[in-house]
């Protein structure tokens, strides 16, 4: 069965330098996704991305965060500059494309800002 | 905007015991309602889905959720609990093209 997967599963950075998680989405899938999980906390949107462009974004998604889809099969969240706030799990999601569509995730990059 | 509650944080049954996880959202218009599970250091997997079809919705490993349009809920059942159960529910509403997720409920099952 097709699943996201994600890369690293494990990230520590020091504080201030850039990070980009990775995600490869289900081949066929149109909408891609990332979420944030703090510890313990619940799962928040991040943004959403369709053709090449963002669709979505949340308040957490500043000027520090941007996506990209460098080629036809990854999916990236960069963090230029990180902050000890930015530790969370990072989830890549993917659908097809209408909401009564299941979004399927990834198993998440665990980013530890030192 | 679209939101949903899950009523505890923490639920703890017996094995063997009937399951309930409480979601109400908030929706203008009709909603789609999931629910995902999260077993521990993993990511979130599909239990089941309501898209307008039949209100009562049966998913993966026992569970079904039943759409209440005037309960504004989409409560989370299953009739045993095992073990292996043990997990983070989250219920979630589509909007627009992302998902607003509820704070999730951590579920024990005790021995």
């Amino acid at each position: 069965e097709p699943e996201v997967t994600q890369t690293p599963s494990h990230q520590v950075t020091q504080m201030g330098q850039e990070v980009i998680l990775r995600c490869v989405p289900i081949s066929n899938h149109l909408y891609f996704y990332w979420y944030r999980q703090i510890l313990g906390q619940k799962v928040e949107f991040l943004v959403s991305f369709y053709n090449n462009e963002i669709s979505e974004k949340s308040e957490i998604f500043d000027d520090q965060f941007s996506v990209e889809r460098p080629d036809g099969s990854n999916f990236t969240l960069k963090i230029r500059s990180t902050k000890l706030e930015d530790s969370a799990m990072y989830f890549c999601a993917s659908r097809v494309g209408l909401p009564t569509d299941t979004q399927y995730f990834g198993p998440g990059t665990r980013l530890t800002v030192l | 905007a679209q939101s949903v509650t899950q009523l505890g944080s923490h639920v703890s049954v017996s094995e063997g015991a009937l399951v309930l996880l409480r979601c109400n959202y908030s929706s203008s218009v009709p909603p789609y309602l999931f629910w995902y599970v999260q077993y521990p250091n993993q990511g979130l997997q599909l239990l089941l889905k309501y898209t307008s079809a039949a209100t009562l919705v049966k998913g993966i490993n026992g569970f079904e959720a039943e759409f209440k349009k005037s309960e504004t809920s989409f409560h989370l059942t299953k009739p045993s609990a095992h073990m292996s159960d043990a997990a983070e529910y989250f219920c979630a509403v589509s909007e627009g093209q992302n998902f607003v997720f509820g704070p999730g409920t951590r579920l024990s099952v005790l021995p």
